[in-house]
């Protein structure tokens, strides 16, 4: 079936540094699945990051970016500066055209220490 | 004014018990859905609907029934609780024609003793 890997967390960064968090898919009953980055902060619910729907194309938002690769079946997330505030949980999904679902990876806990 | 609200946030219930966890959403989609959170195994689907009426199995269904009454509305039922159901509960609602993004209340954490 379809699933999502993504980097095993815990994640520690010290703020200003660079981030990247792996995601790859599998998606053999979808030939061009929908693909997003959602973030948990502490407290509240999953609310979606950046997603793109298009492959070779790049998706931003709040600095981060990542860009829908076909070829290697990855969405890595990456951002050049981390900030405190972005200690979260993140989690790569893929949306499931034939049965309205969209799949998550197992999410990547995020630290940035100050 | 959220859009997707959960209820209750938190629940300690006893083993044997009924708990009935509700989600209101004011999007107007027409798709909902129940999430588990666990450690090391993310969000696992446990039942959708797409729309009022109907109700889908997902991944892990056992032991879950869900109801939707309205557009507005779905609710997930454990009739005979048990400390395995012990867990995080996400709803989300969402629309289909838009790429399957979907929106998530903040979350129930149940405990079963």
């Amino acid at each position: 079936g379809d699933s999502v890997t993504q980097t095993e967390g815990p994640v520690t960064v010290s703020e200003s540094e660079s981030l990247i968090i792996n995601c790859t898919y599998s998606a053999t009953s979808i030939a061009y699945p929908n693909l997003f980055w959602y973030v948990r902060y502490p407290g509240e619910g999953l609310q979606l990051l950046l997603k793109v729907i298009t492959a070779g194309q790049k998706g931003s938002s709040r600095g981060f970016e990542a860009t829908y690769n076909k070829e290697t079946t990855s969405f890595h997330l990456q951002k050049a500066s981390v900030q405190e505030s972005d200690s979260a949980v993140y989690y790569c999904a893929l949306g499931d055209t034939n049965a309205y679902k969209v799949i998550f990876g197992k999410g990547t806990h995020l630290h940035v220490l100050p | 004014e959220a859009a997707v609200t959960q209820s209750p946030r938190n629940k300690v219930a006893v083993t044997g018990g009924k708990v009935t966890l509700s989600c209101n959403q004011t999007n107007n989609h027409n798709n909902m859905y129940w999430y588990r959170q666990d450690t090391g195994h993310g969000l696992r689907l446990i039942h959708y609907s797409y729309g009022a009426g109907s109700t889908e199995k997902g991944d892990i269904p056992d032991g879950y029934k869900a109801s939707r009454p309205s557009q507005e509305n779905f609710s997930l039922i454990l009739e005979l609780a048990t400390p395995s159901q012990t867990s995080v509960y996400f709803c989300a609602s969402g629309d289909a024609a838009v790429s399957y993004e979907q929106y998530f209340g903040p979350g129930t954490r149940l405990t079963v003793l």
